[in-house]
């Protein structure tokens, strides 16, 4: 069974731009996940969806956004780029709910110029 | 929000050596799982835990839900465990699947 994967895995933008990143879950799996990491804050929780809906959301700005389509992949999208948006962003699946174990993809590294 | 605290935050062993991680968390939960990072910032998947023991070759896991904790046991390390563990845990109140991470132990093994 394929994994999680994440598109694209390295990105380079400008301040000001914005970004799309792409989740495409285990098959079968109908939750995901989406999480930043940084060396200051560690690993970070942004929002997660489930069948189309955003189930639960951190505490980011609403710059960050996401959607999940009917195939249960997610995109998130950043606008108006800020060099603190540099990070790591991963990405979980699982079947359904929070008791059942999460898979992670590779990540995309973003790194703002 | 839940808490989690894991220790050591940095560990230095020669090959060889065996070794216990910790992991306490502030509040009941409905999943525990233990990850390894990887140089390229993958998590890979170690142990799914919430309670119990379990095994798999050189690694095992131990959680005590009752009492909060859980701990990962390297035996007979080798330099390819090097890297960052992570603990991270899904509280018990909801159905939604937020994983709250500890900062992560730095293993270092040499040869």
């Amino acid at each position: 069974k394929a994994g999680v994967t994440q598109t694209p895995r390295y990105l380079i933008k400008t301040r000001g731009q914005q970004v799309t990143l792409s989740c495409s879950p285990i098959s079968g799996h109908r939750s995901v996940s989406w999480y930043q990491q940084t060396p200051g804050q560690g690993l970070q929780f942004l929002f997660e969806y489930f069948s189309e809906t955003q189930r639960n959301k951190g505490n980011f700005p609403g710059r960050f956004s996401g959607r999940q389509f009917s195939n249960s992949r997610s995109e998130m999208n950043v606008s108006t780029l800020e060099l603190g948006d540099s990070a790591l962003y991963l990405c979980a699946s699982s079947l359904a709910w929070g008791r059942d174990e999460q898979f992670f993809g590779p990540g995309t590294r973003l790194t703002v110029l | 929000g839940i808490q989690v605290e894991q220790s050591p935050p940095d560990l230095i062993l020669q090959e060889g050596a065996n070794s216990t991680l910790r992991c306490n968390f502030s509040d009941s939960v409905n999943n525990l799982q233990w990850f390894h990072q990887n140089p390229w910032g993958q998590l890979i998947n170690l142990f799914y835990i919430p309670s119990g023991t379990k095994q798999n070759g050189r690694l095992s896991a131990t959680t005590v839900a009752t009492e909060r904790y859980s701990l990962l046991y390297i035996s007979s390390s080798q330099t390819t465990d090097s890297g960052v563990y992570f603990c991270a845990v899904v509280d018990y109140t909801g159905a939604n699947s937020k994983l709250t991470f500890g900062k992560g132990i730095t293993l270092s093994v040499r040869p």
